[in-house]
């Protein structure tokens, strides 16, 4: 099966500064890569998702990059905010129709510091 | 709006007891999605359901099953709790016809004594 790693485990930037965290998948069939922020004590919410067919994706000061070949894909996030503080999960889906399974990596714990 | 509903945020159970946990969301969802979190884990996937009575195990199923009557309705069960089994549990739906995105349960926090 998938599976999905993630590093840092825990990341603390100065505000204004960029954050980078980068996880690998194994599956060569994985073909959707999401990524989720969870603050504390919530749900984890989408944020962006990249597909195989795009190498890059940016919405406003989030973006994600994925390289197939390596099978690594990686969330920046520029300008850090307080507000960005949480954990964020990367993940990896093999889409075929509607039958999912969603892999999700160990999390990273973001540190903002105002 | 997606609306993703936990039948407990606390739960506290004994050793040896039967739990169930339910997850219903209200927007005609195929796919459907048991997780548990644990610290330094993330989210790992217990079981998940494609289709009404349709299920498969995901990576750590051990200990749990699964039951979807209905296609609004995924219930996780405990057959025997173990005081392993506390953890975070947080139930997730995928509108597999238009998105991927995963829609997320606000979690059930089970503590077994």
């Amino acid at each position: 099966g998938e599976n999905v790693e993630q590093h840092p485990s825990t990341l603390s930037v100065q505000e204004g500064d960029s954050a980078v965290i980068k996880c690998t998948y194994s599956d060569s069939a994985s073909n959707y890569f999401p990524w989720y922020k969870q603050e504390l004590g919530k749900r984890p919410q989408l944020i962006i998702d990249i597909r195989s067919n795009v190498g890059e994706k940016k919405d406003q000061r989030i973006a994600v990059t994925l390289n197939k070949t390596a099978k690594h894909f990686s969330l920046h996030i520029t300008e850090t905010q307080p507000e960005d503080s949480a954990v964020y999960f990367c993940a990896a889906s093999p889409f075929s129709g509607g039958y999912q399974k969603v892999t999700f990596g160990t999390g990273t714990k973001l540190q903002v510091i105002p | 709006d997606v609306k993703v509903t936990q039948s407990s945020r606390y739960l506290v159970k004994r050793t040896g007891e039967k739990v169930f946990l339910e997850c219903v969301q209200d927007m005609d969802h195929e796919n459907m999605f048991w997780y548990r979190q644990d610290p330094g884990l993330g989210l790992r996937l217990i079981y998940f359901s494609y289709d009404v009575k349709m299920k498969e195990k995901g990576d750590i199923p051990e200990g749990y099953s699964v039951s979807r009557e209905k296609k609004e309705r995924f219930s996780l069960i405990l057959e025997s709790a173990s005081t392993n089994q506390t953890s975070m549990y947080l139930c997730a739906s995928i509108d597999a016809r238009s998105t991927d995105t995963q829609y997320f349960g606000p979690g059930t926090r089970l503590t077994v004594l």
